[in-house]
């Protein structure tokens, strides 16, 4: 079945470093949705993006849509341990309004 | 506070054992969705209620029963567990499972079940 890549799976960083998480699909994406998990938390909802090309930004995360929208990424500016967490990506594509979930990232900050 | 609660927030059940799931959602939303998360897998998909109809069974086994007595509500009613059965289980509820070329939207998801079967 259709299968969205989300790497990397984990990454350590220092605090103030830059942090950067993509998801890769085979096929033309409607959309695709980001979400935070806290650990030991649920999935908070971050964004959508609909349009090709699409940037948006929330304080210091950067979110983007690839131009094939067949691409995603979300960058974090000088992190902070707050950003801790699990960082899930999640697509829908063609008229299937099925979400596919990537396997997420999780981001540790060291203070 | 997400408008979506769910309880028990931890069970643990015997396999033979008969328990239920519930969740509720105070956002006025008309779509709910069962979601199983372990570790290293994606969220999986197991039932979408759309006006409180069943919209997607996602080749779940029968020992998982859902039930959306409205919009409001939805449970999760498990008898004979197996122990890989063990996670956390999400509900989540949207506006809609959208329509007419619009995405689903935004999830609103519950602070899960953790649910341990031994």
């Amino acid at each position: 079945g259709q299968q969205v890549m989300q790497i990397p799976q984990y990454q350590h960083v220092q605090e103030g470093e830059d942090f950067t998480t993509y998801c890769n699909s085979s096929t033309t994406l409607s959309n695709i949705q980001w979400y935070k998990q806290r650990p030991g938390g649920h999935p908070v909802f971050l964004i959508q993006l609909v349009k090709s090309g699409e940037v948006k930004k929330q304080k210091r995360l950067t979110f983007q849509f690839g131009e094939a929208k067949k691409n995603s990424s979300l960058h974090i500016t000088a992190t902070q341990t707050t950003d801790v967490g699990t960082y899930f990506c999640a697509a829908e594509a063609g008229n299937n309004r099925k979400l596919i979930w990537g396997l997420g990232t999780s981001l540790a900050v060291n203070p | 506070e997400t408008g979506v609660t769910q309880t028990p927030r931890h069970l643990v059940m015997g396999m033979t054992n008969k328990k239920s799931l519930k969740c509720e959602q105070h956002l006025g939303h008309n779509a709910m969705y069962w979601y199983k998360q372990s570790a290293k897998k994606p969220l999986e998909l197991m039932f979408v209620y759309n006006f409180k109809e069943q919209t997607e069974n996602n080749s779940v086994p029968s020992r998982f029963s859902p039930e959306c007595p409205n919009s409001s509500h939805l449970f999760l009613h498990l008898h004979t567990l197996q122990p890989e059965d063990s996670a956390l289980y999400l509900c989540a509820s949207s506006q809609d499972t959208g329509g007419s070329g619009r995405g689903t939207g935004e999830l609103f998801f519950g602070e899960g079940s953790r649910l341990t079967v031994l």
